[in-house]
């Protein structure tokens, strides 16, 4: 069964910087694509950022780009965003999200249940 | 690239609800729709415009032409009830997934 679970979020101050992760099993991980999707409270899905299945490739909204980074360890079957210079409007849950293919664009096909990122003072 | 989406669609019990999805020339893409219940992550109910994914009822359907996709769903039922997303991905310089608005099916 796959599962995707994802940890890290918390309360941080706007400037502040928080990473968080995403525990994959249940599929052989180093052979999809990877992604970051948010959600703010009461709000639609917004994508945050995709990473190719040998992290040669990412891809980011441009909501984030310059400020978060995703990366991914295959010995651990993880996925990570680190998350820097934090605004209120990045306040979302944030979904880990497994790609149907290698390289990102694919549909995705498993989500994780989220973790939730509050920015504010 | 934009996706547009209807906020809300009303359908009976048994009728037929259809969610569009605008977009420039969205019939050149391929078009994935996720279904979202309250307190829980999207489900993809059609991918690749008409496919169905495995558990997903043969009431679920896909249509994509011109500037608009759309999601048939059949014989409405209760459990229907959802956000619907329609998902793109964009091969635009700016390159990167973008979803619709989304829209919130209510079973009268």
């Amino acid at each position: 069964e796959v599962q995707l679970v994802e940890s890290g979020g918390l309360v941080v101050q706007p400037g502040g910087s928080l990473r968080l992760s995403c525990a994959a099993s249940g599929f052989t991980f180093d052979d999809y694509a990877m992604h970051w999707v948010r959600q703010a409270p009461g709000k639609g899905l917004e994508w945050v950022s995709l990473i190719s299945w040998d992290g040669g490739s990412t891809h980011y909204a441009d909501s984030v780009k310059g400020r978060f980074t995703i990366s991914r360890d295959n010995s651990k079957d993880s996925l990570y965003l680190q998350m820097n210079s934090l605004r209120p409007e990045d306040s979302a849950l944030y979904y880990c999200a497994k790609d149907m293919g290698i390289t990102g664009d694919g549909h995705f096909d498993y989500w994780g249940q989220g973790t939730l990122v509050t920015v504010s003072s | 690239y934009v996706l547009t989406q209807p906020p809300s669609v009303s359908v009976a019990p048994g009728k037929t609800a259809r969610i569009t999805c605008g977009g420039n020339n969205i019939g050149t893409k391929n078009v994935h729709w996720y279904q979202q219940k309250p307190g829980q992550a999207p489900v993809v109910v059609i991918c690749f415009d008409t496919d169905r994914p495995s558990g997903i009822p043969e009431r679920f359907s896909g249509s994509n032409s011109g500037n608009t996709a759309t999601l048939t769903i059949s014989r409405v039922e209760a459990g229907d009830e959802a956000d619907y997303y329609c998902q793109v991905w964009n091969s635009g310089i700016d390159h990167g997934w973008v979803f619709g608005g989304g829209t919130k099916l209510t079973v009268l």
